[in-house]
C-alpha cells in the first residue's frame, strides 16, 4: 500500500531532550516536507527536500533540523525541544518537484513539558 | 500565492450533495486551485485540483467560474465519513521550488444523518 508513515505517533518529552521524528514514504517520491499544525495558525511548513541531500527551510524552521540521506526517509530532528514546539506534526511527499498533489502521513502529536 | 476565503462551517444532510464554495479573487493565470480535507487531526488528504476547466474524479467535482475568481467543490452524495475540514488552496506549480501548500482555516463540513 502506498503510504507515508511517521513514528512515533505520540510523544511526550521534556525540554532540552533531543528527539527525532521519522518519516518514510514507499512511493519513490522526490519531494518531501514537514509541517506543523497549531490551533488558529493552520499548517505551516517547517522544512522541505527536493531530493536526496537537498533540503531547504520553510516558513518556521527555527529549532528544527532535517536530513535526506535516502530518498524514502526524511527525519525531523529537534536538538533541544522547547514547550513552544508542542504541536501536531505532519510529513508529506509528492511525486515530483513543484507538484502540489501531496500525500500526508498520519501525524505525530508532540508534547514538550 | 493568492488568498482564499471560505465559510467557516457548513452542514449537509447525509446522501445529499455538499457544495463547498471558495473565493480566490486575486488568483493569477498560472495558479491552480487545490482542495484538501482533514478528518479530525488526521493527515490532510488530497481531493482534486484544477486550473480552468471543471474537473471530476472518484471523490468529487470541482467547478471553477469562467473568471476563475471562485470555485465550488461538490461531494455528490455526502456520507458521515465526509465530515471534515475542507481546505481550498491556490498555488503555483514552481518546478524548482517545491510545493509549499498554504492552508487557511478551511470550511468545517458536518454531514448529519
Amino acid at each position: 500500500e502506498a503510504q507515508v508513515t511517521q513514528n512515533p505517533r505520540y510523544l511526550i518529552t521534556v525540554t532540552g531532550k533531543k528527539l527525532t521524528v521519522t518519516c518514510s514514504q514507499n512511493m519513490n517520491h522526490e519531494y518531501m516536507s514537514w509541517y506543523r499544525q497549531d490551533p488558529g495558525l493552520g499548517l505551516r511548513q517547517i522544512y522541505y527536500s527536493m531530493n536526496v541531500e537537498v533540503t531547504d527551510k520553510g516558513d518556521v524552521p527555527e529549532g528544527y533540523k532535517v536530513s535526506r540521506k535516502e530518498k524514502r526517509n526524511f527525519p525531523l530532528i529537534l536538538e533541544s525541544p522547547s514547550p513552544n514546539q508542542t504541536s501536531l506534526y505532519f510529513c508529506a511527499s509528492s511525486l515530483k518537484r513543484g507538484s502540489d498533489t501531496q500525500y500526508f502521513g498520519p501525524g505525530t502529536r508532540l508534547t514538550v513539558l | 500565492d493568492a488568498k482564499t476565503t471560505q465559510p467557516p462551517s457548513m452542514d449537509c444532510a447525509e446522501g445529499r450533495a455538499a457544495n463547498l464554495p471558495c473565493n480566490h479573487s486575486t488568483i493569477s493565470g498560472n495558479e491552480y486551485v487545490y482542495w484538501y480535507r482533514q478528518i479530525h487531526s488526521q493527515g490532510p488528504q488530497y481531493i482534486i485540483h484544477g486550473l480552468k476547466n471543471n474537473e471530476t474524479n472518484e471523490m468529487a467535482s470541482l467547478i471553477i467560474t469562467e473568471d476563475r475568481k471562485s470555485s465550488t467543490l461538490i461531494l455528490p452524495h455526502a456520507t458521515l465519513r465526509d465530515t471534515a475540514v475542507y481546505y481550498c488552496i491556490v498555488s503555483r506549480m514552481i518546478y524548482n521550488q517545491g510545493g509549499k501548500l498554504i492552508f487557511g482555516q478551511g470550511t468545517e463540513l458536518s454531514v448529519k444523518p
